[in-house]
């Protein structure tokens, strides 16, 4: 596509209950990365991805959380069990492959645990 | 560890004047610098980048300058417009796919 496009805007959700966000990147772009932001924060690195591979992973705060990108373009992020502490944004970005550049992002998506 | 720190979480300046946003970092690894503005509602966009191996990158009205000694960098907007009212990050990558992006100073422009 065009731009980075992620789904949903908002989302809110009970304590304890799975939600799933999609990140459909730019199509040209092998490196798609997760970020989560809280408010009044920047972005914090949770994982990326370079085509399907999964090389990072370290940011992810928990077991609760995976991600996956099986064909190595649209990517989603899981939150099992969720908490209110997982309220947050979370952002999703794109990028060329092997540069160091900009990254591109989308608008996010704003999750709130009840 | 806050690896990229941007310690003015505001700025008002005159429109016309010059705008100074300030990022500290402690990691002498990195080696590429970049600068995202954020509009309410949107996400970052990237404004400008520069190497560990430069001091001073420029494009328009915006300068990044490097200081790798002191480990610091700053992003200079001249002359400054409403239109440039906005958050902006700090953001750096030391040869691995992890940015570190800072907490964000709000830029308001005062027509």
């Amino acid at each position: 596509g065009a731009g980075v496009s992620q789904s949903p805007r908002y989302k809110v959700t009970k304590r304890g209950q799975d939600v799933t966000l999609r990140c459909d990147p730019i199509s040209s772009h092998a490196t798609l990365y997760w970020y989560q932001q809280a408010l009044g924060q920047g972005p914090e690195f949770l994982t990326y991805f370079n085509y399907e591979a999964q090389p990072d992973k370290s940011g992810l705060p928990s077991d609760r959380f995976s991600a996956e990108r099986p064909e190595g373009s649209i990517s989603t992020l899981t939150i099992q069990r969720t908490e209110q502490r997982d309220s947050a944004m979370y952002r999703c970005a794109s990028s060329l492959a092997g540069t160091f550049g900009e990254l591109f992002f989308g608008e996010g998506s704003r999750l709130t645990v009840l | 560890d806050q690896q990229v720190k941007q310690n003015s979480p505001s700025l008002s300046v005159q429109e016309g004047r010059i705008s100074i946003l300030n990022c500290d970092y402690t990691n002498s690894m990195f080696d590429y610098f970049l600068w995202y503005k954020k509009y309410p509602a949107e996400g970052p966009t990237f404004l400008i980048s520069i190497s560990s191996i430069k001091d001073k990158n420029e494009d328009g009205r915006f300068t990044v300058f490097l200081n790798k000694s002191a480990k610091h960098l700053s992003l200079h907007i001249v002359p400054s417009q409403p239109g440039d009212s906005a958050v902006y990050f700090c953001a750096a990558i030391s040869g691995t796919y992890k940015y570190i992006f800072g907490t964000g100073t709000r830029l308001k422009v005062l027509a």
